[in-house]
């Protein structure tokens, strides 16, 4: 079993959707957590960075941790054709820990016009 | 753009070659990390480098190596390599190393292994 589970996709959506891309995890010492966004022969760019449990948002982007779930999930709000890309997950643990970063597989997100 | 550069774009070579891989990380950045990213086991963090040092070694196979240069760009040299090795490979580079630094990736270069 992976340490990160997350769909693969691909999902496809509306524009004007609101999308809900998900990763659950094993590792319970897990404490940062991040979304990274891929383009198409791009590198990951990070879009949210968020510690320990709770809710953060970043203009039409919310990230939201449940650590007590082992779950974790981006909302994107009223997407754009721009959004379409893969999403990728990591997370690492705390600062005393390895500083690997350990990726979910990717969701590939296609927002249709 | 990230600021972090990676050359080449693209390689192609033939098995049992060796190539090496650069990155010259953002600047003012010390820490460098090289990853691996393939179809089937997603992006896999390799190894970290910190103002010259070894920091962490992640699932790096014994054929592969890398070492950061005292003007901190980075190198990945990969030997013997297999078909299984084509992959695209990223660098990424942080300021410090810490764990929660953020990590900025590099364009990638895309290695094909015929």
């Amino acid at each position: 079993q992976k340490e990160v589970e997350q769909d693969p996709g691909p999902l496809s959506v509306p524009e004007g959707a609101i999308v809900s891309l998900n990763c659950t995890y094993s590792n319970s010492a897990f404490q940062y957590f991040m979304w990274y966004r891929q383009y198409s022969r791009k590198g990951p760019e990070l879009l949210m960075y968020t510690y320990s449990s709770g809710n953060k948002e970043d203009g039409r982007f919310t990230a939201q941790v449940d650590k007590s779930s082992k779950y974790i999930s981006l909302f994107i709000r009223d997407s754009q054709p721009s959004d379409s890309a893969t999403y990728l997950c990591a997370m690492r643990g705390g600062m005393d820990s390895s500083y690997k970063l350990i990726f979910g597989s990717g969701t590939r997100l296609l927002v249709r016009p | 753009d990230s600021g972090v550069t990676q050359t080449p774009k693209h390689l192609i070579t033939a098995t049992g070659q060796r190539v090496t891989l650069r990155c010259s990380p953002r600047s003012g950045d010390l820490s460098v990390y090289w990853y691996q990213q393939s179809l089937d086991q997603g992006l896999q963090f390799l190894i970290q480098y910190y103002n010259g040092e070894e920091r962490a070694k992640g699932n790096i196979l014994e054929r592969f190596s890398a070492q950061q240069f005292p003007d901190l760009h980075s190198e990945l040299n990969l030997s013997s390599l297999e078909l299984g090795d084509s992959a695209l490979y990223f660098c990424a580079s942080s300021v410090d190393g810490r764990a929660t630094e953020t990590q900025y990736f590099g364009p990638g270069t895309r290695l094909l292994v015929l």
